[in-house]
């Protein structure tokens, strides 16, 4: 069965360093996601993506943040001066046809920022 | 403000024992309302869509409901199995919002 996969599954970093989280959605699914939770907290939205651009973005999604397709399976998520509140699990998904129906969700990095 | 809303947040069960999930939302222009599972340190694994209020779906031992307010996750006995952390979303427009969860622990 196809499937989301992240990479890496833990990233430790420290404060201000660059992070650049992977992810390999399902082959034909042309909607990408990112999302993240912090421990004990709600998963939260933080960008989509569709035919090489973004769609849409949360408020969390600042300057910081970019995302890249930068071949045809590869999707990431760069943080570019991390700070220790970014500390979370970073969830990429994806989606076949319409916008956030019927996502699958890989099984997520979690991101340590020290 | 846009809302989504789950009851209870842990609920322990014997196996066997049904029980219903609460999704409570408040957003304006409700386009789609889902249920995830959630194990731990996994991703969320999509369940159930539903579109307007009247709607169900089922699957297994599981049952989603939808009225204007709330959506609803019926568990009739359910096995140790169904332990997970099952979430409940909303989007409206094009901005997507997760609920907190409710852990669900089924006891042999």
């Amino acid at each position: 069965e196809p499937e989301v996969t992240q990479t890496p599954s833990h990233q430790v970093t420290q404060m201000g360093q660059e992070v650049i989280l992977r992810c390999v959605p399902i082959s034909n699914h042309l909607y990408f996601y990112w999302y993240r939770q912090i421990l004990g907290q709600k998963v939260e939205f933080l960008v989509s993506f569709y035919n090489n651009e973004i769609s849409e973005k949360s408020e969390i999604f600042d300057d910081q943040f970019s995302v890249e397709r930068p071949d045809g399976s590869n999707f990431t998520l760069k943080i570019r001066s991390t700070k220790l509140e970014d500390s979370a699990m970073y969830f990429c998904a994806s989606s076949l046809g319409t916008p956030f129906f019927e996502q699958f969700f890989g099984p997520g990095t979690r991101l340590t920022v020290l | 403000e846009d809302q989504v809303t789950q009851s209870p947040e842990a609920l322990r069960l014997q196996e066997g024992e049904s029980s219903s999930l609460n999704c409570s939302y408040t957003v304006s222009g409700l386009r789609g309302l889902f249920w995830y599972r959630q194990d731990p340190g996994k991703g969320p694994e999509f369940l159930f869509t539903l579109y307007s209020a009247g709607e169900e779906k089922e699957k297994e031992r599981l049952k989603a409901t939808l009225t204007k307010k709330e959506s609803f996750l019926h568990i009739t006995a359910p096995k140790p199995e169904d332990s997970a952390t099952y979430l409940c979303a909303a989007i409206t427009g094009n901005q997507f919002y997760f609920g907190t969860g409710t852990s669900l622990t089924v006891i042999p």
